[in-house]
């Protein structure tokens, strides 16, 4: 059965301290992962979906990237407004479904 | 360009009662998933829809239902109401199903609470 561990489960950084958020999985036949972004009270906000190893992508202050067992969400110099819990997910065709991780809570301190 | 709308936001029903809830996906998506949330296990999948047939299920149990429209809208169906079945639900709509790999968008999700 298809697996996501996301560590740590909770962050706490300084505003500026940069960090990264790992995504570890265990799938067989990996077809996509995806980041999103939960503020509380809502829906996950899309961020990033990867679809090979040695693919990165970037947006604003995040860098997603990925290997084949596993997914960094690097944050470059956090701001507060960046705190929120980071979900992992992987899509394989023989599931057809995403898998998600159980997330990681970030909480950045001006 | 909407997003994708659920209602209602909030709910509270009582035990053996049962529920429905509603999600409207983006406008020309025509794939429609839902989740649970829980504290304790994470976001976890329901089923999907597309062009009004299911297409995959999770490991949940017969009392939880869906079906699609052929407006792409989607319903889901609690029967007989656990405490356990407390949750946000969360629906998901994309433009092609999940074998596509295409990405999906969350609604703001309904907050169901049994008591």
């Amino acid at each position: 059965e298809d697996q996501v561990t996301q560590s740590p489960e909770a962050l706490r950084l300084q505003e500026g301290e940069s960090s990264s958020l790992n995504c570890s999985y265990t799938v067989s036949g990996l077809r996509g992962l995806f980041w999103y972004r939960q503020d509380p009270g809502k829906g996950p906000e899309f961020l990033f979906t990867l679809y090979s190893a040695g693919e990165e992508k970037e947006k604003e202050r995040l860098k997603a990237t990925l290997t084949k067992k596993e997914s960094f969400l690097h944050i470059t110099a956090p701001k507060p407004e960046d705190s929120a819990t980071y979900l992992c997910a992987v899509y394989t065709g023989a599931n057809s479904k995403l898998t998600f991780g159980k997330g990681i809570t970030l909480s950045v301190r001006p | 360009k909407a997003g994708v709308t659920q209602t209602p936001r909030y709910l509270i029903k009582t035990r053996g009662q049962q529920v429905t809830l509603s999600c409207s996906p983006i406008s020309g998506h025509r794939s429609v998933s839902w989740y649970q949330q829980t504290p304790g296990q994470g976001l976890q999948f329901l089923f999907e829809y597309f062009s009004e047939t299911q297409r995959n299920k999770g490991n949940f149990p017969g009392r939880f239902s869906g079906r699609q429209f052929s407006n792409s809208r989607s319903e889901m169906n609690v029967s007989t109401l656990e405490l356990g079945d407390s949750a946000l639900y969360l629906c998901a709509s994309s433009l092609g199903p999940s074998s596509m790999n295409t990405e999906a968008f969350f609604g703001q999700g309904t907050r169901l609470t049994v008591v």
